[in-house]
C-alpha cells in the first residue's frame, strides 16, 4: 500500500515554462513534507520542505504548495532550467508517530526540460 | 557533494552469498539512514541508528542486519541473498535523531546479485 503516490513517471517542460510535479498522500499522521531532486549515478538531494502548518514555502525558483484537504502537494519551478533535468523524489513523514523520522517516498518523476 | 561516503559502488554477487556495505556519516552527523531503492521503486527505508544504537526499524529482512561503530560509520550486512535483493542502497546520514533534521544521501552501492 502506497502512502506517498507520484502518479507521473515523467514530465517534459520546455525551458523558461514551469515545472508543475504532484504528489498524493493517505496517510494523515504525515505532518512533514520533502521534496529530493536525484541524478543519475548521484544519491538524492533535499531541495525544499514544508510543515503541515503551512500552506507554501519558497526557496528560490521552487515553491512546494500544501493542500492538507486534499493531501496534495506540488512542486514549482519557475523558470525550469535544463540542468533542473532529474528524478524528483516527494517524501513524507509523522514527526510524532511511531516511526518518527522515517521517510516514506513517493517512487519518483522525471523532468526533462528542453532548452 | 553531500559528504556522506559509501563503499564500494558496485557490487557483483551469486545467490546465497553474504555481502556488506560500509557507510560513513557525514562529519558531526550522529544519525545513519540504510533505504533501499529496487527496480521501479521509490526509496524503501530499511534502519536508522543514532550515535550506535538502533533508533527505527522499517522494512528490513531478517536475512539483513546493520550495526554502527562507535567512530560512527555503519554497516549494512546482507545475507543469503537472492536474486530480488539486487538494488541500489542508499546511505543517508543527518545531525541528530530528530523528525526535522536533514538526511544528507551518499551516491549508493549497486547490488546486483546474480
Amino acid at each position: 500500500d502506497q502512502q506517498v503516490k507520484q502518479n507521473s513517471p515523467s514530465l517534459s517542460v520546455q525551458e523558461g515554462r514551469i515545472s508543475i510535479l504532484n504528489c498524493d498522500y493517505t496517510n494523515s499522521m504525515f505532518d512533514y513534507f520533502l521534496w529530493y531532486k536525484k541524478y543519475p549515478a548521484e544519491g538524492p538531494t533535499f531541495l525544499i520542505s514544508i510543515s503541515s502548518i503551512k500552506d507554501k514555502n519558497e526557496d528560490g525558483r521552487f515553491t512546494v504548495f500544501l493542500n492538507k484537504s486534499a493531501k496534495h502537494l506540488s512542486l514549482h519551478i519557475v523558470p525550469s532550467q535544463p540542468g533542473d533535468s532529474a528524478v524528483y523524489f516527494c517524501a513524507a513523514k509523522a514527526r510524532y508517530g511511531g516511526s518518527q523520522g522515517n521517510l516514506i517516498f513517493g517512487k519518483g518523476t522525471k523532468l526533462s526540460v528542453k532548452p | 557533494d553531500s559528504g556522506v561516503t559509501q563503499t564500494p559502488k558496485h557490487l557483483i554477487t551469486a545467490t546465497g552469498q553474504r555481502v556488506t556495505l560500509r557507510c560513513s556519516p557525514r562529519s558531526g552527523d550522529l544519525s545513519v539512514y540504510w533505504y533501499q531503492q529496487s527496480l521501479d521503486q521509490g526509496l524503501q527505508f530499511l534502519i536508522q541508528y543514532y550515535n550506535g544504537e538502533e533508533r527505527a526499524k522499517g522494512n528490513i529482512l531478517e536475512r539483513f542486519s546493520a550495526q554502527q561503530f562507535p567512530d560512527l560509520h555503519s554497516e549494512l550486512n546482507l545475507s543469503s541473498l537472492e536474486l530480488g535483493d539486487s538494488a541500489l542502497y542508499f546511505c543517508a546520514s543527518s545531525v541528530g535523531g530528530r523528525a526535522t533534521d536533514t538526511q544528507y544521501f551518499g551516491p549508493g552501492t549497486r547490488l546486483t546479485v546474480l
